[in-house]
């Protein structure tokens, strides 16, 4: 969707190093969601935020970080924790954080270790 | 927690055929059942989706069914089209607390189909 953009597209990460990938939506949706999809794999949630100031953990939260300062804004940082980073990288964002609640992507960032 | 298994994994047929996708979940909690489509390096995108409150539902050449009592849905493609070819992706969704007991929707997806239509 227009609306959620991810940033950058591509990214690598040297060893050791800490890295962040930006995601923003202008639909004025209250929940925000991290994805990580690896080949063959359907997508995994990461950290998910149903309201600015809050996030929770997903099923493989460790070794990532996030923030929600911003209704518009989640950015999510793969720290040097996480030893196996190279994945696509979905944000999504949906109206609200309820069960029933279509969510929608962005273009995602494909990360890679050099 | 929930768990999500999709059949086949590869799936290829002709064009101007019908194609089917089929999950199924083990949550009889989840409610909510959205089908994603992927093509290749991009967003996955919402194609239609239904909710435990109806058996059937159709938009154009797509279709989805979902029998509650079996834990079970499909997609059904008709007339299929070379630019039908995508991965998709289903997924089932329910309610959960968090740990602060606030609750929330997840979706847990299932691992894809590669569809391929051939000319």
């Amino acid at each position: 969707d227009g609306g959620i953009t991810q940033s950058p597209k591509y990214l690598f990460r040297k060893e050791g190093q800490n890295v962040t990938l930006s995601c923003e939506q202008n639909l004025n949706h209250d929940a925000m969601y991290w994805y990580r999809q690896d080949p063959g794999q359907g997508l995994r949630l990461i950290y998910y935020s149903q309201i600015v100031n809050d996030f929770q953990k997903g099923d493989i939260a460790e070794g990532y970080s996030v923030s929600r300062e911003k209704k518009e804004s989640f950015p999510l940082t793969v720290t040097s924790a996480q030893k196996n980073p190279t994945a696509f990288y979905l944000c999504a964002s949906s109206t609200t954080g309820g069960f029933n609640q279509p969510q929608h992507f962005g273009d995602g960032t494909r990360l890679s270790i050099l | 927690g929930e768990n999500v298994e999709q059949h086949p994994s590869t799936l290829s047929v002709q064009e101007g055929d019908s194609a089917v996708i089929k999950c199924t979940y083990s949550d009889s909690a989840s409610n909510y059942f959205p089908w994603y489509k992927q093509e290749l390096g991009k967003r996955p995108q919402l194609i239609i989706d239904i909710r435990s409150n109806v058996g059937e539902k159709k938009d154009q050449r797509i279709a989805v069914t979902l029998n509650k009592t079996a834990k079970h849905f499909s997609l059904h493609i008709t007339e299929t089209q070379p630019e039908d070819s995508a991965v998709y992706f289903c997924a089932a969704s329910n309610s959960l607390r968090n740990a602060g007991g606030t609750s929330y929707g997840k979706l847990t997806f299932g691992q894809g189909t590669i569809l391929t239509v051939h000319p």
